[in-house]
């Protein structure tokens, strides 16, 4: 069955650029869309079909997809960025939605 | 857009849990709209465990599908997930969420319910 692969952390000092990958088999040829979930909270789309972002969602995220593996880029990581952040697809063959592992991103 | 899950907070081991979520700003019988069951143990990521579209169409997650049921009371802008044989490692916060137009979205879920937590023990 298909998967998504995502590290388990990520690190970025504050005011620099984080990037949280996503991998997956010919990824680039699907949208992908991104969560932000901090703790006790529910999961936020900060990023639908690969590049989009919604309503409210600083510019300060952007998104790409290309071949095997998606990105998340958060530019000026800010302290308020740190969460938990999960990639997800719907994969048309099994009719099924999958979600990533999922990437603590820490700011420090 | 809001949606609110409701159920038990606990259950006991083989027993069916039902959960319903109840949701508003949107009808679940415009063309291209979902709503998705999610869920989370504590600690771990988020799996996916059922959709209903808007033509009442169900999809299941391949790992769980024979013990569970979803379906959608539009009238009362409901819809009820059932998951047979409760277990411990059933124990997590469940969320429900709304897709909107899929040929926009393409079921990305633009909008979650703040989620219910369900304990299974004896």
């Amino acid at each position: 069955s298909y998967k998504l692969t995502q590290p388990l952390s990520v690190s970025v000092a504050l005011g620099q650029t984080a990037r949280i990958t996503c991998g997956g088999d010919n990824i680039g040829s699907t949208s992908v869309h991104w969560y932000q979930q901090k703790p006790g909270q529910a999961p936020v789309l900060v990023i639908y079909k690969s590049t989009n972002r919604p309503s409210g969602i600083p510019e300060r995220f952007s998104g790409s997809n290309s071949e095997n593996t998606a990105t998340l880029t958060i530019s000026r990581a800010q302290a308020d960025d740190e969460a938990d952040f999960y990639c997800q697809v719907w994969d048309s063959f099994s009719a099924e939605v999958l979600f990533g592992g999922g990437t603590k991103l820490t700011v420090l | 857009v809001t949606l609110r899950e409701s159920g038990p907070a606990l259950v006991k081991p083989t027993q069916t849990l039902t959960l319903t979520c109840t949701f508003s700003g949107f009808s679940l019988s415009t063309t291209g709209v979902c709503v998705s069951w999610i869920r989370q143990p504590p600690g771990k990521a988020l799996e996916w465990l059922a959709l209903i579209d808007w033509d009442e169409d169900k999809y299941y997650s391949s790992s769980l599908k024979t013990r569970l049921t979803i379906s959608k009371d539009t009238s009362s802008n409901q819809v009820v997930l059932t998951m047979t044989n409760m277990d411990p490692v059933d124990t997590a916060t469940y969320f429900c969420a709304q897709i909107g137009d899929i040929a926009v979205t393409s079921y990305g879920m633009g909008v979650w319910g703040r989620g219910t937590t369900v304990t299974v023990s004896s």
